[in-house]
């Protein structure tokens, strides 16, 4: 069965403070892994999308890697605006199915 | 562009009822999903629409049932529902199954059960 696990669960970061959040995955034949931002009331808001370990993608303060079995979101110098809650969600096996598989998510605060 | 559009947005009802639950894809996208999302969880999928026809089920019983339409919206019915129903109901788009694209959310429709 796929795994997704998010950590940390919270984080809680002050203006300019970069940090990164975490997102390890335990699937056969991985697909493609997504970064998701929800604000709260909302849908899941797609930010990435990550085919193969190295790759590397970037919008604004925003950076995601990947590795075989984890991915980084790396924020750089976070606005209050950045808070919301991120997810990631892995595709993966054979057979043309490619369900997502989301993990619980990383809930962003960043005061100003 | 119009996105992925759900309705109703707020819905209380109470236990033993039956709830219907709308959705319209975004446009240019032919497969409907819907997740079930509890407080401080993920998204858990509950099932995907493509063609009018159910084609993937997450682990939902039965009372969980859909529909897709031939303009591609669908529609998520719960049966029977309990206090454990309560949750944000999303449904997302995509393109056609089986290609790796990412997921469409609309902003769900938040179930109460009381």
């Amino acid at each position: 069965e796929d795994q997704v696990t998010q950590s940390p669960e919270a984080l809680r970061l002050q203006e300019g403070e970069s940090s990164s959040l975490n997102c390890s995955y335990t699937v056969s034949g991985l697909r493609g892994l997504f970064w998701y931002r929800q604000d709260p009331g909302k849908g899941p808001e797609f930010l990435f999308t990550l085919y193969s370990a190295g790759e590397e993608k970037e919008k604004e303060r925003l950076k995601a890697t990947l590795t075989k079995k984890e991915s980084f979101l790396h924020i750089t110098a976070p606005k209050p605006e950045d808070s919301a809650t991120y997810l990631c969600a892995v595709q993966a096996g054979s057979g043309g199915s490619y369900i997502p598989t989301f993990g619980r998510g990383t809930s962003l605060i960043v005061h100003p | 562009d119009a996105g992925v559009t759900q309705s109703p947005t707020h819905l209380i009802k109470t236990r033993g009822q039956q709830v219907t639950l709308r959705c319209s894809p975004k446009s240019g996208h032919d497969t409907v999903s819907w997740y079930q999302q509890a407080l401080g969880q993920g998204p858990q999928f509950i099932f995907q629409y493509y063609e009018e026809e159910e084609r993937q089920r997450g682990n939902f019983p039965d009372r969980f049932s859909g529909h897709q339409f031939p303009n591609y919206s669908s529609e998520l019915n719960v049966n029977a529902l309990l206090l454990g129903d309560s949750a944000l109901y999303l449904c997302a788009s995509s393109l056609t199954p089986g290609q790796i694209s990412p997921l469409h959310f609309g902003n769900g429709t938040r179930l109460t059960v009381t």
